[in-house]
């Protein structure tokens, strides 16, 4: 049973680019969440997915951003017009929702973004 | 609001001793569930134990222990026997229901463990 992984693990961007995050579940989670880090603190939630609805946006995203998943499998991050403020660390999560009782959600690598 | 606090910044430990982690949390909720993470200097975010708030016992997975004071309201990592392996940094996180259904995790802001040889 592999992991989630994410695709890219570093990206290196200029204030203004948009980008474009990837995130593949494990095979059987049907729940899918992101969460950003920045250097120094704990993971703050950005949205999360049952299937392909997206449930819950936290107001951290804010307009420049945009997550689908659209069959319900992998799932995109992207960021348009990006700024200085957005280098982080972005995580992604799965979860199974058999596992109703905990949730316990099991996280990626991550994408380090850094913009200069 | 839900909130986790963990007020070690960092912490020290030799190795093959014994170390623990203080965690304590806020909630209004009734049942609830908390979490312990480990993400290495790689950044990945590791699973380590789980506790529920209706959970008669502490859990226990290996090496590690939650040592689980509900009304006290913490929720204490303790690691037996550490090995240099270990040095990372350590997150508590709570389950927080989203209303639709899932959950979402929030997370402390952890506590870097130095395990020196």
């Amino acid at each position: 049973d592999t992991g989630v992984s994410q695709d890219p693990r570093h990206k290196i961007t200029k204030r203004g680019q948009n980008v474009t995050f990837r995130c593949d579940p494990i095979s059987e989670h049907n729940r899918l969440y992101w969460y950003r880090q920045t250097l120094g603190q704990g993971p703050e939630f950005l949205t999360y997915f049952q299937n392909e609805a997206q449930l819950e946006k936290s107001r951290l995203l804010s307009d420049r951003f945009s997550a689908e998943r659209p069959k319900g499998s992998f799932s995109t991050l992207e960021i348009q017009r990006t700024e200085q403020g957005d280098s982080a660390m972005y995580l992604c999560a799965s979860s199974n929702v058999r596992d109703s009782l905990t949730d316990t959600q099991y996280f990626g690598p991550g994408t380090r973004l850094t913009v200069l | 609001a839900q909130k986790i606090t963990q007020t070690q910044p960092g912490m020290f430990v030799q190795e093959k001793e014994a170390v623990t982690l203080d965690c304590t949390y806020d909630t209004s909720d009734q049942s609830y569930g908390l979490f312990w993470y480990k993400q290495p200097s790689s950044g990945e975010m590791i699973f380590l134990i789980y506790q529920g708030s209706y959970d008669e016992q502490n859990a226990t997975e290996g090496r590690y222990s939650l040592n689980f004071q509900k009304a006290r309201k913490s929720a204490n990592l303790v690691i037996s026997a550490s090995q240099l392996g270990d040095s990372a940094m350590y997150f508590c996180a709570m389950r927080d229901p989203s209303g639709t259904g899932g959950f979402k995790t929030i997370f402390g802001a952890g506590t870097r463990l130095f395990v020196k040889a």
